[in-house]
């Protein structure tokens, strides 16, 4: 059973930059695609982004293209999300979620991190 | 960008009532069509993938149908658990997109 643990809330001023971590146990990272889904308060799911093991990279939504940058660090099992030059449209829930390419669709999801961007 | 289409946004129904939830795309996706269940303050949750396959360890009163652009998520039986937002998603090209979800209430 894979289980994602997400860091804790964060507050950024406008203009800073983000880095939301998600620790993976019972699978490997090497194992699983990992993506990453938020949600605005109130708002419905919106996909930013994740790893492609077709073409071994990660894929952005056009929309935070230039703004997002997700690695993984397979000696700790742990992958980040960092957001830069935050507005506060971007606060949300950010959730990392393993994505099976097998059945296309996305399976195992962390607790999600609360970003608050707030002057 | 595929745009996907909920109906109803919300509705109201009773314990043991049938509920349907359609999701309408704008181009065609094949099976490539998911549905999750989230409640207030907790993660989504995978319920049926590729349209029509339950998830194990999902009851059996949830079920799914569709292809193309056309789809449904029924609840043959509602129950008091089930009671909670749910959303489409489609997997059949990038960027994926999600249904702006449909809201389950108790009458």
């Amino acid at each position: 059973q894979v289980q994602l643990v997400q860091s804790g809330a964060e507050v950024k001023k406008p203009g800073a930059s983000v880095k939301v971590s998600c620790k993976v146990s019972g699978y490997t990272l090497t194992e699983l695609s990992m993506h990453w889904v938020r949600q605005a308060p109130g708002k419905g799911l919106e996909w930013m982004g994740g790893f492609d093991p077709e073409d071994g990279e990660t894929i952005y939504a056009q929309k935070f293209q230039g703004r997002v940058t997700m690695t993984e660090d397979t000696s700790t099992d742990t992958a980040y999300m960092e957001l830069s030059s935050l507005r506060s449209e971007d606060t949300a829930v950010y959730y990392c979620a393993t994505y099976d390419n097998i059945v296309g669709a996305t399976h195992y999801w962390g607790q999600g991190t609360l970003v608050t961007v707030s002057s | 960008d595929i745009q996907m289409t909920q109906s109803p946004s919300s509705l109201s129904a009773s314990v043991g009532d049938r509920v349907t939830i359609t999701c309408r795309t704008s181009h065609t996706i094949s099976s490539y069509l998911n549905w999750y269940q989230q409640k207030p303050g907790k993660a989504p949750k995978l319920l049926i993938y590729a349209a029509s396959s339950l998830l194990s360890g999902v009851p059996s009163t949830f079920s799914g149908s569709g292809s193309g652009t056309d789809f449904t998520l029924t609840i043959s039986s509602l129950q008091p658990e089930d009671f909670a937002t749910y959303y489409c998603q489609q997997t059949y090209s990038t960027p994926q997109t999600f249904g702006q979800g449909t809201k389950v209430e108790i009458k």
